[in-house]
C-alpha cells in the first residue's frame, strides 16, 4: 500500500530564507508526483509535476527535485515571500499511466513573516 | 488554463437532509472527474471516480448510496451527500483532467472545494 509522508507538518521561517519541504513514499513504482499549493479553505493549485523518469522540475523560486529509488521527493523554495504561505501537499500517483490514482501527503503548512 | 468550478463553496445543512455540490468544468470537456473529501488537518482521500455517462467508482469504503454521483454532461459533475450526518461534516473538493492537454503528463485541475457543515 502506498504511504506519502511530508515531513515537517509546519514550518515557520522569516522571509527571505529559502527552505526545504520534505516528502517521501514507500513504493517507488510510481508515474509522476505533483506538488500543489492549498490556500486555507481553497482548492489545489498544481505547482510542478515531475514524470518517474525525471529528477527535477523548476518553476520560478519553485525547484522539485525526485529520487524514485529511495521513495523521496523535495520542495525547495527559494527567497521565500509572505505570499507563499499555505498548505503545500505532494502526491504520487500510482501505476503505469496519468490515469492511475493519486495519493496525497498530509502537507506542510509553511508561515513565511514579514 | 482549464478552470474546474465548484458551488457551492460553503453549506450548512441539519443533520438528516441531503446537499448537493456541482462541479463544472468551465473551458473543456471531462470526461472523468474525480471527488475528494479533506478533513481538518488531513489529507485529501479519493473517494469516487465520476465517468460522463456511467456509473461511478467507488473507493473502498466510501458508501454509494450516501455519496451519490452523477456525471450527466461532459462539463457537469454532480455530489450528493444523502441524509446528512456530522461526521460527514468535511470539506470536498472536485477535479478533473483537460483532455486537450497532454495526456502523459497533464496535471489534475481543482476547484476551490465546497465546506460541508452539518449539525
Amino acid at each position: 500500500k502506498q504511504e506519502v509522508t511530508q515531513i515537517p507538518a509546519a514550518l515557520s521561517v522569516p522571509e527571505g530564507e529559502n527552505l526545504v519541504l520534505n516528502c517521501s513514499f514507500t513504493d517507488s513504482a510510481i508515474y509522476n508526483l505533483q506538488w500543489f499549493r492549498q490556500d486555507p479553505g481553497k482548492g489545489l493549485t498544481s505547482l510542478l509535476l515531475i514524470q518517474s523518469s525525471q529528477r527535477e522540475q523548476t518553476s520560478g523560486r519553485l525547484n522539485a527535485s525526485l529520487d524514485k529509488s529511495s521513495g523521496r521527493s523535495t520542495l525547495y523554495i527559494a527567497a521565500s515571500q509572505p505570499g507563499d504561505s499555505a498548505t503545500y501537499l505532494c502526491a504520487v500517483r500510482r501505476g503505469s499511466s496519468n490515469t492511475g490514482k493519486l495519493i496525497f501527503g498530509q502537507g506542510t503548512t509553511l508561515q513565511v513573516k514579514p | 488554463g482549464a478552470v474546474v468550478s465548484q458551488h457551492p463553496s460553503w453549506v450548512i445543512c441539519k443533520s438528516g437532509t441531503s446537499v448537493k455540490i456541482e462541479c463544472r468544468s468551465l473551458d473543456f470537456q471531462a470526461t472523468t472527474m474525480f471527488w475528494y473529501r479533506q478533513f481538518p488537518k488531513q489529507s485529501l482521500m479519493l473517494m469516487a471516480t465520476s465517468n460522463e455517462g456511467s456509473k461511478a467508482t467507488y473507493e473502498q469504503g466510501v458508501e454509494k448510496d450516501k455519496f451519490l454521483i452523477n456525471h450527466a454532461s461532459l462539463t457537469l459533475s454532480t455530489l450528493t451527500v444523502t441524509s446528512a450526518h456530522p461526521e460527514d461534516s468535511s470539506f470536498y473538493i472536485c477535479s478533473a483532467r483537460d483532455p486537450q492537454e497532454s495526456p502523459w503528463d497533464s496535471p489534475l485541475h481543482f476547484g476551490n472545494g465546497t465546506r460541508l457543515t452539518v449539525t
